[in-house]
């Protein structure tokens, strides 16, 4: 089945750091890549949409230029959190679609971010 | 804008029992997914749905298009099963999630 792996599965860094979190699509090429993140007790919440070889496409609220979106192969989109603050903690999930097999999308494990 | 309303939020249950969790969802949504999620939070896709059933195991899942309703039924409850249970709609795009149900099977 298809693969989608995230690293690192945790994090922990100081305010005003950055943290790069990787997502690759293991055994398959995905075209479009997709970020959540999810915040305590909440539901998961859609972040931007990263198609391979164009600009990420950033939900209403999601600041494009703190969220920093890179999909640069057809396996691999990396999100990076600029100035993290304590308020970016949360649970950050990628997941992955290929559209020539239609809408199904597959998840990475997620990465949990806590900014102290 | 995509809605996916989820029943119930939690639920308690003894193992063995027949469970049963309903998702509503709105005009707009064309797939509709159930994903369970464990303490640590990874997410596990169980089934993506755009009409009719699907099974696998102990888990069947039901859409019902014209009244835009899905459910996700659990035969023979184990402990095991205990996660929370969220249905997302989407298409193209990415999805939109209801609040999940948060399920406990007790031995």
């Amino acid at each position: 089945g298809a693969v989608v792996s995230q690293h690192p599965s945790w994090v922990i860094c100081k305010s005003g750091t950055s943290v790069k979190i990787e997502c690759r699509s293991l055994d398959f090429q995905a075209t479009t890549m997709f970020w959540y993140r999810q915040f305590p007790k909440q539901s998961l919440m859609l972040m931007a949409t990263s198609n391979e070889g164009s600009k990420a496409t950033y939900e209403q609220g999601v600041e494009k230029d703190k969220f920093l979106i890179n999909h640069a192969s057809l396996t691999l989109s990396t999100l990076t959190v600029t100035s993290a603050h304590p308020e970016d903690s949360s649970f950050y999930i990628c997941s992955a679609r290929v559209p020539v097999l239609g809408y199904e999308q597959y998840f990475g494990p997620g990465t949990r971010l806590t900014v102290t | 804008k995509n809605e996916v309303e989820q029943s119930p939020q939690n639920l308690t249950a003894q193992e063995g029992e027949f469970i049963t969790i309903n998702c509503s969802y709105s005009v707009g949504i064309s797939a509709l997914h159930w994903l369970q999620q464990h303490p640590g939070g990874g997410i596990v896709s169980l089934f993506m749905l755009s009409s009719g059933k699907k099974k696998h195991g102990r888990l069947i899942a039901t859409i019902n298009i014209q009244e835009k309703h899905s459910s996700l039924h659990i035969t023979a409850s184990h402990p095991r099963d205990s996660a929370v249970y969220i249905c997302a709609g989407g298409g193209a795009d990415g999805l939109t999630f209801g609040k999940g149900t948060h399920l406990i099977i007790q031995p």
